[in-house]
């Protein structure tokens, strides 16, 4: 069975400053990995995904994460946040098993 | 439009009663699900249909109850709410059994007095 954690559970930062989110999973098989995010009294969001090839994904928003295999990594990155990048956002991944494993979530505050 | 809605979007209710949950989405797809996010942000699933057969069920009291009486609907509910039943509810769907994208609903917050 899979299982997602997610580093840190707050990152404050500044507008236009740049932010890393770290996620890292166990699994014995290959995995589908995603970031979702979840606006303030809203339901979740893709952001991105990766399915297989490119290490790099680039997702809405100017998002970006790096799939490191043999660290068993899928880092969020946007280098500039905007006031309106303040949300909770969630790594899951899957073993194509129908079902997707969600981390606890890190809360990301952009202040001005 | 809404893609996957949600009603009621609050729920206050006290201890032992029943209620229901309504989802409803209008993209076409297969499969549907219901997750729980506990008063700590921490997502899990809960159940999911792929039309309209249950393909999903984790470990959930048998109070908790699907049905989908078609695939662009599926409902819970809950009998005998219990405290710990207090969460935001969200339904998701995706174009079929294959989970890499899922739309989620804006979620329903139940509140067990």
């Amino acid at each position: 069975a899979q299982s997602v954690t997610q580093l840190d559970s707050q990152v404050p930062v500044f507008e236009e400053a740049p932010v890393e989110l770290r996620c890292n999973y166990s699994s014995s098989v290959s995995v589908y990995l995603f970031w979702y995010v979840q606006y303030p009294n809203q339901g979740l969001q893709l952001l991105l995904k990766y399915l297989s090839g490119s290490t790099l994904v680039k997702g809405i928003n100017g998002f970006e994460a790096e799939f490191n295999k043999s660290q068993t990594s899928f880092h969020l990155r946007k280098p500039s946040v905007h006031i309106s990048d303040t949300a909770e956002y969630f790594c899951a991944v899957s073993e194509n098993d129908y079902k997707l494993s969600f981390g606890a979530g890190t809360t990301v505050t952009v202040r001005a | 439009d809404t893609a996957v809605s949600q009603t009621p979007k609050y729920l206050v209710t006290q201890m032992g009663n029943d209620k229901s949950i309504k989802c409803e989405q209008n993209l076409g797809h297969d499969t549907m699900y219901w997750y729980k996010q506990d008063s700590k942000k921490f997502l899990k699933i809960m159940f999911s249909y792929n039309n309209k057969e249950l393909i999903i069920n984790e470990t959930v009291p048998n109070r908790f109850s699907p049905k989908s009486p078609d695939k662009a609907h599926l409902n819970l509910h809950i009998n005998s709410l219990e405290l710990g039943d207090s969460a935001v509810y969200f339904c998701a769907s995706s174009q079929d059994r294959r989970t890499w994208e899922q739309f989620f609903g804006p979620g329903t917050r139940l509140t067990v007095l």
